[in-house]
């Protein structure tokens, strides 16, 4: 069935250093892959998302690679913030629906 | 543009109660999606509706159902309350076109504790 895989569930980096989350997906025609922020008590986010057609995409400090092949993207934070800690959500959906498949998520801390 | 809206925020009820949800999708949408997030299961979906019709379903038991308006607000019910039903109930709002823009913006959520 389908599933999305995340790792790892706890990240704790020093302020400035880089952070990376991997996912792997297990339905091939999934072609449509967000990533989301999560603070406590807080509403999900969409930080930065990418499409199948593109291997990489990037926006600032954020950027997320995809390996079609591997079935597997990545999240990957530089200069990494105090404001960064939060949990992050992988997802994975298909052109046919608009039903997102959830990774666990990462609780990232980032140290002062 | 004013964001997703959810309603109520917070819900107390008793086992055995029903319950109904309510969101308020962004302007010009016309998809809205409804997730329950739990520590043990995390997010998963439950159903998604498009011009008042459900076009997806995940595996949830027949308790839960929705449905969706012509102005594109959506509501869910959760029949016969299980102290498992405690989580927080998302909503997300997309424009909900084939091949088109699959970005889903999250409600706040309604925070349910069933006892």
């Amino acid at each position: 069935g389908e599933n999305v895989e995340q790792h790892p569930s706890t990240l704790s980096v020093q302020e400035g250093d880089s952070a990376v989350i991997k996912c792997t997906y297990s339905d091939s025609a999934s072609n449509y892959f967000p990533w989301y922020k999560q603070e406590l008590g807080k509403r999900p986010q969409l930080i930065i998302d990418i499409r199948s057609n593109v291997g990489e995409k990037k926006d600032q400090r954020i950027a997320v690679t995809l390996n079609k092949t591997a079935k597997h993207f990545s999240l990957h934070i530089t200069e990494t913030q105090p404001e960064d800690s939060a949990v992050y959500f992988c997802a994975a959906s298909k052109d046919s629906s608009y039903k997102l498949i959830f990774g666990s998520g990462t609780r990232l801390l980032v140290r002062p | 543009k004013a964001g997703v809206t959810q309603t109520p925020r917070y819900l107390i009820k008793t086992r055995g109660q029903q319950v109904t949800l309510s969101c308020s999708p962004i302007s010009g949408h016309r998809s809205v999606s409804w997730y329950q997030q739990t520590p043990g299961q995390g997010l998963q979906f439950l159903f998604e509706y498009f011009s008042e019709t459900q076009r997806n379903k995940g595996n949830f038991p027949g308790r839960f159902s929705g449905r969706q308006f012509s102005n594109s607000r959506s509501e869910m019910n959760v029949s016969t309350l299980e102290l498992g039903d405690s989580a927080l109930y998302l909503c997300a709002s997309s424009l909900g076109l084939a091949g088109g823009d699959y970005e889903q913006y999250f409600g706040p959520g309604t925070r349910l504790t069933v006892t």
